[in-house]
Order: C-alpha cells, then structure tokens, then sequence
C-alpha cells in the first residue's frame, strides 16, 4: 500500500541554519505531495504543496520539490528561526485511489538562539 | 484559523464509557475526515465521509463510529474506551471527495481525549 517514510527526528539546528527533512514515498498512483506543521498544542497546518511532478512547493521560506525519479519531496529552509520549532509531516494522498490523506511519522524540529 | 471546528478541545473519560466528538467542516466543504495521533501509532486516518456518506475507512476500530448528517457536522462516537483510545483525534475537511488532486485537507485543532 501507499506510505511515506520521513527521516527519524528530533532535529536540533541553530538560528540561522540549514534545515533539510528528507521524505520518500511508496505510491501506486499519482499522488499529490504535501508537508504539514504542527506548532506545539496546535493543530496540523498546511505548508506547501505539490500537486505533480517536478512541481515546487513553496511557503514561509520553506520548500519541496516533488521528484518522481527519487520518489522524494524534502523539505528545505535557507535559515530556520526559533518560531520555526515543530513537529512537520509529510503526506500523500494518491489520487488515483481515491484515499485519504497518508502521513509520515513526522520530525520534530527545535531550533535554539 | 482553518475554518474546522472541533468540540470538545479536551476530555477525560473513564475506562468503558462512551463519548462523542463533534466537528464542524470549513463552509462549503462536503467531505469530513478523521484522524487518530497518538504517541506510538502516529497520525492514523480513522474514516471519510462525503455528503453524509461513508467513502473511505481506515484504521478505525469497531468500537468507534462516525456520520456525518445533512447540515454536513460529523460526528466519532467512541465506546466501551480503554487506555489505548487516549489519543489527539482530529477533524479534517475538503472540497470534494477524494482530498486528492491537490485539492487541500484543512485540520481542525483537534479533541484530546484521556481515559483513566
């Protein structure tokens, strides 16, 4: 079946770094690729999206790119701020099949001054 | 602000009691979704309906129900909980059937459930 495998967490950066999240996807279809946040007590947010392939996903200084070649859509930040801690999901939904949105098991984020 | 309401935010329940969760879907949208997080299972997709009727079941167990009515409300219905059932349960909504073709999910902030 469908699945979404994200890189185990937690990730601690400093203020101002790089942040990369991997993501790879198993799909029989052609999903539509998403990464959600969820700032803590908070609900799931959507970030971006990508809706095919090679599509660019971007918001809040944070992008992905959907490669079908890789099965992969990481997640990346040029500089991460402290109000950038969270927990962040990446997520498919194969359209083709019809389901539901399927998550990863999500990484935590902290980021320190 | 997603525009889906979920009520209660929080509540504590005893072991084989019965409890309900209600959401209410951004205006305009027709189908509700259902999601489980907890700690050791992640976010697991429950159930969706689509104008009142059922179109997709995960991983929800026969304990739990849901429906959604006319004016497109939804509500889970959990009973005889255990200890396990404590979990984030969320609500979802969007425009069209499927959530798919890059049409978006839209989360509520979700009801905490504890039994003790």
């Amino acid at each position: 079946g469908d699945s979404v495998t994200q890189m185990e967490g937690p990730v601690t950066l400093s203020e101002e770094a790089f942040l990369t999240i991997n993501c790879t996807y198993t799909a029989t279809g052609y999903p539509s690729l998403f990464w959600y946040v969820q700032y803590p007590g908070e609900g799931l947010q959507l970030l971006l999206k990508a809706t095919k392939a090679d599509d660019k996903g971007s918001n809040k200084g944070f992008e992905a790119t959907y490669r079908k070649e890789t099965t992969s859509f990481h997640l990346e930040k040029g500089s991460v701020q402290v109000s950038d801690s969270a927990v962040y999901f990446c997520a498919l939904s194969d359209n083709q099949a019809g389901t539901a949105l399927i998550f990863g098991k999500g990484t935590t984020l902290s980021v320190s001054s | 602000d997603s525009g889906v309401t979920q009520t209660p935010k929080h509540l504590i329940t005893a072991t084989g009691q019965r409890v309900t969760l209600r959401c209410s879907p951004r205006s305009g949208d027709l189908s509700v979704y259902w999601y489980q997080q907890s700690l050791d299972q992640g976010l697991q997709f429950l159930i969706q309906y689509y104008n009142g009727e059922e179109r997709a079941k995960g991983n929800i167990l026969e304990r739990f129900s849901a429906q959604q009515f006319p004016d497109l409300h939804s509500e889970l219905n959990l009973s005889s909980l255990e200890l396990g059932d404590s979990a984030l349960y969320f609500c979802a909504s969007s425009v069209d059937s499927w959530g798919a073709s890059g049409n978006t999910i839209y989360f509520g902030e979700g009801s905490w459930l504890t039994v003790v």
